[in-house]
C-alpha cells in the first residue's frame, strides 16, 4: 500500500513569513494527525482529524497555526506568521478508525527552518 | 492531559547485550502503548505495540511489558545488533498518542 505522502521535504523561510505543508494519508485511514517534532524531542500533537472533523486541537497555537482537511482526505497545515521557535520537523500520520487503538504510519515529514 | 516519562535518555550497550527502556504514564484512560524506532533523519516507525488487556508481548528479539496498575511499560531488546542503534520513543494512547522524550540507543561492537 502507498504510504503517507508529505510535501515539501524541506523549507527554509524568514521569520514572519508564512508557510504551508501538505499531507495525503493512506487510503481508507479516517484519522489524520499533525505532530511537531523539535530536534531532540518526541513528537508533540498539534491537531487530530477524524474524517474532516477536528477531534483535538488543544495544543495548536491557533494565533499562528491553522489546519484543514477538506473532503476528509488530504490535509494542509499553515503557519502565519512563523517564529524562530517553529523550526522543527512537521510529521503527518494516519491510522485506521478505532479511537487510537492502532499504530500510526508517519510520513517522511517536512523539515522547517525559520531564520 | 497525558504525561509520558521515558528513561534513560541515552543508553550504550555492547553488541549482543540486552537493552531496556522504561516509560511511565499518567492517564489511566490510556489503553494502547506503541513503541517507535527513529533513525537519524527518518520518520518514526512502529516496531511493537501492546494493548491494555495484555501484560507482555514478544516479537523475535523485542518484547514489551505493561503494568497497568503501576502505569509503566518497558521495551526489552535482546541480542542487540549495530542496526538497533536509533532513537526509541514510547507512547501512551487514548484518543491520540502522547510520546515520551526518546532514548538514544547506541550498540557498540
Amino acid at each position: 500500500e502507498a504510504g503517507v505522502a508529505q510535501s515539501p521535504r524541506y523549507k527554509i523561510i524568514e521569520k514572519r513569513q508564512s508557510v504551508a505543508f501538505w499531507c495525503n494519508p493512506i487510503s481508507g485511514h479516517a484519522t489524520l494527525y499533525w505532530y511537531q517534532q523539535i530536534l531532540g524531542q518526541g513528537p508533540k500533537l498539534l491537531i487530530q482529524f477524524q474524517n474532516n472533523g477536528v477531534v483535538d486541537d488543544s495544543q495548536l497555537p491557533k494565533d499562528r497555526f491553522s489546519a484543514e482537511r477538506l473532503k476528509g482526505v488530504d490535509s494542509t497545515l499553515k503557519i502565519q506568521p512563523a517564529k524562530l521557535e517553529d523550526s522543527a520537523v512537521y510529521l503527518c500520520a494516519s491510522s485506521p478508525p478505532g479511537q487510537g487503538l492502532y499504530g500510526y504510519t508517519f510520513g517522511s515529514g517536512t523539515r522547517l527552518t525559520v531564520v | 492531559g497525558e504525561n509520558v516519562e521515558q528513561h534513560p535518555s541515552t543508553l550504550s550497550v555492547q553488541e549482543g547485550d540486552s537493552a531496556v527502556i522504561k516509560c511511565t504514564y499518567s492517564d489511566s484512560a490510556s489503553n494502547y502503548f506503541p513503541w517507535y524506532k527513529q533513525e537519524l533523519g527518518k520518520r518514526p516507525q512502529l516496531i511493537i505495540d501492546i494493548r491494555s488487556n495484555v501484560g507482555e508481548k514478544k516479537d523475535q528479539r523485542i518484547a514489551v511489558t505493561l503494568n497497568k496498575t503501576a502505569k509503566h511499560f518497558s521495551l526489552h531488546i535482546t541480542e542487540t545488533q549495530p542496526e538497533d542503534s536509533a532513537v526509541y520513543f514510547c507512547a501512551a494512547t487514548s484518543w491520540h498518542a502522547t510520546f515520551g522524550t526518546g532514548t538514544r540507543l547506541q550498540v557498540t561492537l
